[in-house]
């Protein structure tokens, strides 16, 4: 079945520096791919996502690239602010059978600090 | 813009007690999916419909049910209450985009269950 290996965590960054969150996936077909982050308290809110092999997804700075001789969607950011404190989830889903459920990783805890 | 709507947002409950949450999807959107998300995991997919028909069903226990109805709204119930049924529940919708894909799912804040 499909399924999503994430980066343990947590991460503690002071702001500022550079982000890179690892996440790799095994699947049947071809998956999209996402990272959503949740703040505490919240729900889920989609922060980006690819479709595609080679694909690049980008938004609020960060970016992930769809590899799939590698199978991987690494998030990075170049320079993260306190505000990115929060859990981000990589997922996968396989709409092209219709509409599928998310298969999550088991998130990271990022937290950084002033 | 509008987005999933839940209910309740908070939810207390003794053990052997019945729940029922209720999600409100974006307009427009035909398929809900339910999530469960247990302290410090990840969400874990429980069920989902499509068109007021269940499309696909994950790690649901028998004593959970759920519909989704005309309105596309959905209610998952939950009886025989047990302290291992807290947690944070997601509903998320998505619809039909760009060239009938329907791969973006959109969560709500969550319901909040705590079995007592």
């Amino acid at each position: 079945g499909n399924s999503v290996t994430q980066m343990e965590g947590p991460v503690t960054l002071s702001e500022e520096a550079f982000l890179t969150i690892n996440c790799t996936y095994t699947a049947t077909g071809y998956p999209s791919l996402f990272w959503y982050v949740q703040y505490p308290g919240e729900g889920l809110q989609l922060l980006l996502k690819a479709t595609k092999a080679d694909d690049k997804g980008s938004n609020k700075g960060f970016e992930a690239t769809y590899r799939k001789e590698t199978t991987s969607f690494h998030l990075e950011k170049g320079s993260v602010q306190v505000s990115d404190s929060a859990v981000y989830f990589c997922a996968l889903s396989d709409w092209r059978q219709g509409a599928q459920k998310l298969v999550f990783g088991q998130g990271t805890r990022l937290t950084i600090n002033p | 813009a509008a987005g999933v709507i839940q209910s309740p947002r908070h939810l207390i409950k003794e053990k052997r007690e019945t729940a029922t949450l209720k999600c409100y999807p974006i307009p427009r959107h035909d398929t809900v999916y339910w999530y469960q998300q247990g302290p410090g995991q990840d969400p874990q997919f429980l069920i989902s419909f499509y068109e007021k028909m269940q499309s696909d069903k994950g790690s649901i226990p028998d004593r959970f049910s759920a519909q989704q109805f005309s309105d596309y709204h959905s209610e998952l119930n939950m009886s025989s209450l047990e302290l291992g049924d807290s947690a944070l529940y997601f509903c998320a919708s998505s619809g039909p985009g760009l060239a009938g894909r329907r791969d973006i799912q959109y969560f709500g804040a969550g319901t909040r269950l705590s079995v007592l």
